[in-house]
């Protein structure tokens, strides 16, 4: 399969636990796309990446979340001392640059 | 900024009947792509559809079409023939053609295809 990946599928954690999330994109695609998704919403852009280097943020990137794309190959999200408000569908998308984005199945965070 | 409305948080039709899924937009960018996303139960966001901001014809994909009104802001998405894998959430999506070209998505329509 080469389509973009995501692992784990699923997450249950304690609050003030970290986690990490990592997103395999599609090998020739340069562009990686970070998004959250909470209940009942539509996807909501949290950071992107050209190659490895992280060139946009949003707002709603709090100072407990990074990102990473060392070698501008896998990317990984960490989020720190994870509060309940945290949990939702975390998406990663891939693209070549002004191609479609390409989705992965998410990681589904609970934070207990 | 970029704002996509979807009315229509779910939507209810027959088998074999067809549908139309509204959205609407706002954008100050002369230049846009416009998508429809399906959503099933799994969580994954599959690409059905894109229409660009400067495209004469509506964008059309199998059973799937755009009804695109540049003037009034609206991209709806037509299905014809609806199937009952069909049911699903469905997303409206606009991209930025220059920077990030982020996706801004709306909340979604739930569409129950029934048999």
């Amino acid at each position: 399969d080469t389509g973009v990946s995501q692992d784990p599928r699923h997450k249950i954690t304690k609050r003030g636990q970290n986690v990490t999330f990592r997103c395999d994109p599609i090998s020739e695609h340069n562009r990686l796309y970070w998004y959250r998704q909470t209940l009942g919403q539509g996807p909501e852009f949290l950071t992107y990446f050209q190659n490895e280097a992280q060139l946009e943020k949003s707002r709603l990137l709090s100072d407990r979340f990074s990102a990473e794309r060392p070698k501008g190959s896998f990317s990984t999200l960490e989020i720190q001392r994870t509060e309940q408000g945290d949990s939702a569908m975390y998406l990663c998308a891939s693209s070549l640059e002004y191609g479609e984005q390409f989705f992965g199945p998410g990681t589904r965070l609970t934070v207990l | 900024a970029q704002k996509i409305t979807q009315t229509q948080p779910g939507m209810f039709v027959q088998e074999k009947e067809a549908v139309t899924l509204d959205c609407t937009y706002d954008t100050s960018d002369p230049s846009y792509g416009l998508f429809w996303y399906k959503q099933p139960s799994s969580g994954e966001m599959i690409f059905l559809i894109y229409q660009g901001s400067y495209d004469q014809q509506n964008a059309t994909e199998g059973r799937y079409s755009l009804n695109f009104q540049k003037a009034r802001k609206s991209a709806n998405l037509v299905i014809s023939a609806s199937q009952l894998g069909d049911s699903a959430m469905y997303f409206c999506a606009m991209k930025e053609i220059q920077g990030a070209q982020k996706l801004v998505f709306g909340q979604g329509t739930r569409l129950t295809i029934n048999p």
